[in-house]
Parts: C-alpha cells; structure tokens; sequence
C-alpha cells in the first residue's frame, strides 16, 4: 500500500507570494491533518479534514487555508508569504478523524522556504 | 488543555546500551499516547500506541513503552541501542475524552555512539 504523498517536496518563494502544497492520503483513509514543523516552535498543528470538511483548525492566521477533495486528497495554501513561514509542512493521514484512536501517518512533507 | 513535555532536548547514549527518552504529559481525561520518530529530511514515522490495558506497550524497531498514570509519563525505552536508532523522536498526546487534535511535544534528539 503506498503511503502519504507530499507533492512539491522542496519549494521556494519570496516574500508576498502565494504557495500552494498537495497531500494524498494513504488509499481508504479520509481524515488528512496538516501540521509545520520549524526547530523553535516544533510541531504545530494546522487544520485537519475529514470527508471533504474542515473539523478542526490551529492557531494559525487567515492566510493558511486547506482543502480536501471527494477522493481525500487535501491541499493547504499560504497567501501573502512572510519569512516566517519557511518550514517544514507535514501531512498525516488516517483512517478516522483525529478524537479516535487511530494513528497518524506522515507524509515526508514539503519544505518551503521564503527569501 | 492537553500538553506533552519531552525534558531533554537530546539524550546520548552508546551502542549496545539501554535508552529511555523521557515524556509527560497533561490532559482532562484518559490519554491517548503516541511516539513517532523522525529521520532527517523525512516525515515523522509512527512507533507505537497507547489507548488502554497494558501498561507496558511494544512497538517498531525492539522500542518499547511504560504508561505510568500516576506519574502522568509515558517514556520510551530500547534495551539494547543501535546507531541507527539515531534519530529525532516526538511524543504525543491526545485526550481520549470527547474530540481532540493530536499535541506534539518539541522533540528530543537521539544520538547513538558506536
């Protein structure tokens, strides 16, 4: 069974631009969260999708939105980027929608860095 | 609210010797436990759970876990380290009670020396 897809895996951007980043979930799972991870704040959860609708969101400003299609493939975009969004962006995909038991499996992420 | 909290930004050991990684954690209800580990320029990789019975939970690789509920811990541990086990490992919590996003604790590095 294939895993987590994380499609572009490097990308870089300037300052003021808009980024969009692309996951497809291990085949029969329907919940895809995404998280960034940078060394000073680690692992931060963003937003998570199941069954095409948004269920939960993290602290994150108005700039971060995702998406998630009818096959649970999911998109996130950043608009207006600032350097500090440079980070690693990981995509984890389950079979149930995060309050289960179930775990989590990662994608290899995309690492997007602004100049 | 939930939190995780991985004291040691790194842990060194050498090959051939026990490891433990430690992990605590906070939440309103039962907890739901996770270790992932992460190898450089990857994604985080899942080694073993802990939603309820025994205290002691095996997972990938020979790692293994204590859930301790009185002290709120979940370290994890490996008898007999390989240098390949060098790696960034992430604990994480979610309250089994009602919905939760999964927490993540900072990560603590793993340095295995030959």
């Amino acid at each position: 069974k294939a895993g987590v897809t994380q499609t572009p895996r490097y990308l870089i951007k300037t300052r003021g631009q808009q980024v969009t980043l692309s996951c497809s979930p291990i085949s029969g799972h329907r919940s895809v969260s995404w998280y960034q991870q940078t060394p000073g704040q680690g692992l931060q959860f963003l937003f998570e999708y199941f069954s095409e609708t948004q269920r939960n969101k993290g602290n994150f400003p108005g700039r971060f939105s995702g998406r998630q299609f009818s096959n649970s493939r999911s998109e996130m975009n950043v608009s207006t980027l600032e350097l500090g969004d440079s980070a690693l962006y990981l995509c984890a995909s389950s079979l149930g929608p995060q309050g289960t038991n179930n775990e989590q499996f990662f994608g290899p992420g995309t690492r997007l860095t602004v100049l | 609210a939930q939190s995780v909290a991985q004291p040691e930004d790194q842990v060194k050991v050498a090959e051939g010797n026990p490891l433990t990684v430690k992990c605590t954690y906070s939440v309103s209800g039962n907890p739901y436990l996770f270790w992932y580990v992460q190898y450089p320029n990857r994604g985080l990789q899942f080694l073993l759970k802990y939603i309820t019975g025994d205290n002691l939970v095996k997972g990938s690789y020979g790692f293994e876990a204590e859930f301790n509920k009185s002290q709120t811990s979940f370290h994890l541990k490996k008898p007999s380290a390989l240098v390949s086990d060098s790696a960034l490992y992430f604990c994480a919590v979610r309250d089994g009670a009602g919905y939760s996003t999964l927490t993540f604790g900072k990560g603590t590095m793993l340095l295995v020396s030959p």
